[in-house]
């Protein structure tokens, strides 16, 4: 089955050190991932994609196709990182060609930053 | 207010009615998707359309039921057969390709009372 992990529920960390949330997914081929942010009382938004490789609010994600992985990563974390992130993957190609526009999201990791 | 809209933002339903939220788009989006979110589960396919007059089900169709008659709008209508209804459901659009990934809408929290 195809899917999607984020192992952590919770995340807390102190202002000012690195974070790490991790995401996992099991599709063969290769697929598009996103990451989605959602702040307190505001909508679902997206963080960033890896086919742009940019760097959005100072986080960073690496598609790592041998581990599967597409790991968010911030060196100094923020109070306002504070925030429900979900990994979202879009499965690659059908094997008969048909393309998808579904994302599958992860269950999520709340991360809460320590002042 | 971000191109898609979606009303009620609080919904209260008796056991056994219909309810349906709407769910409005002016982003000239092909593509509609509807998602449940509950807490510790992350957010779960219900429904999704990629064209106007044609919609397939997610993985948790049952229980709803959905309409795609103009490109603007996606309602959902939540029926008395859906075991849970009580939820926060999130509705999403995109570019027929989602190569930028989805705008969501503010959501609506249903509660069955």
């Amino acid at each position: 089955a195809q899917r999607v992990t984020q192992p952590e529920k919770l995340l807390s960390v102190f202002k000012g050190a690195p974070v790490e949330l991790k995401c996992n997914y099991s599709y063969s081929g290769s697929p598009e991932l996103f990451w989605y942010v959602q702040y307190s009382r505001q909508r679902l938004q997206l963080l960033l994609r890896h086919i742009s490789r940019e760097s959005i609010k100072g986080f960073t994600a690496d598609l790592n196709k041998g581990e599967t992985s597409f790991h968010l990563k911030k060196p100094f974390a923020q109070e306002e990182d504070s925030a429900m992130y979900y990994c979202a993957p879009r499965p690659p190609r059908t094997l008969y060609g048909g393309a998808t526009n579904k994302l599958i999201f992860g269950t999520g990791t709340l991360l809460a930053v320590q002042p | 207010d971000g191109g898609i809209t979606q009303s009620p933002k609080y919904l209260f339903r008796k056991e056994g009615q219909n309810v349906t939220l709407s769910c409005e788009q002016n982003l000239n989006h092909d593509a509609m998707y509807w998602y449940r979110q509950d807490p510790g589960q992350g957010l779960r396919l219900i429904y999704y359309s990629q064209i106007v007059n044609d919609f397939q089900k997610g993985d948790i169709a049952e229980g709803y039921s959905v309409s795609r008659e103009k490109k603007e709008s996606f309602p959902l209508t939540v029926t008395s057969a859906q075991k849970n209804p009580t939820a926060f459901y999130l509705c999403a659009s995109s570019i027929r390709q989602a190569m930028e990934g989805y705008t969501f809408g503010s959501g609506t929290r249903l509660t069955v009372v």
